[in-house]
């Protein structure tokens, strides 16, 4: 099963909106509403973002949202700050009830 | 507060054997599902296996099916990851996972990681 496709590298000034795409098909992103978005900065563990295609974990802020159509979900961040610099990675569930990651997006904060 | 604490990860031959263990804390063990999730050197991330509450059900990755076994012992509060016949495209950093559903079943969305163990495959 292949990763779901994500673009390589985004890139926005501060205070700028940028959005990360994730693409898979009709039997995970398409088939359920359970995309997850994860940022990991260098050397550090991933950090779950959003849940459930748009739910925020308590402490998340409100300048990450989610949203989806078809086969594809989106992460948008709002008012870039230096901070969102890092990999970004979307994960979905399967109907092999298995989940699978993104292949990753780096995020530049110029 | 949540803690997973990995360890276990060792450079290993290609053919052999690791146990990773990770030892959980901050939360009711037996109520969430935990899973491993790793990360090739400066790779993506990769969903490996999962395991439920009980421990009555598991998961695994085509790429380590028949390979790997995961278990948990719950009076211990310690998730296990058993890898055998290894190989060289094992080599990655193994994150420790918890799901963020109450109640065992694997959901596999992921709300605390431990800070991963390295495993190393070479001759």
């Amino acid at each position: 099963q292949s990763a779901l496709t994500q673009p390589a590298s985004v890139s926005g000034s501060p205070g700028q909106s940028i959005t990360i795409s994730c693409t898979g098909t009709s039997s995970d992103v398409g088939f359920y509403n359970y995309v997850s978005w994860y940022q990991q900065h260098p050397g550090k563990a991933p950090k779950l973002m959003i849940y459930d295609v748009s739910n925020r974990p308590s402490g998340v802020s409100n300048r990450f949202s989610g949203s989806k159509s078809d086969n594809t979900a989106s992460l948008t961040i709002s008012g870039l700050q230096a901070e969102d610099e890092a990999d970004y990675y979307c994960s979905s569930f399967t109907r092999r009830s298995t989940p699978i990651f993104g292949g990753g997006t780096k995020l530049t904060v110029l | 507060e949540v803690q997973l604490l990995e360890s276990g990860g060792d450079l290993a031959q290609p053919g052999g054997s690791l146990r990773l263990s990770c030892a959980a804390s901050g939360f009711t063990f037996t109520n969430y599902a935990l899973s491993w999730v790793r990360q090739a050197p400066g790779k993506g991330l990769e969903w490996v296996s999962a395991i439920s509450g009980s421990g009555g059900s598991t998961y695994y990755a085509d790429s380590v099916k028949g390979r790997f076994t995961i278990s948990r012992d719950n009076s211990k509060n310690t998730l296990y990851l058993q890898m055998n016949s290894l190989r060289a495209e094992d080599t990655a950093i193994y994150f420790c996972a918890k799901d963020n559903s109450w109640g065992g079943n694997a959901a596999m969305v992921y709300d605390y990681w431990g800070q991963g163990t390295l495993v190393t495959v070479s001759s």
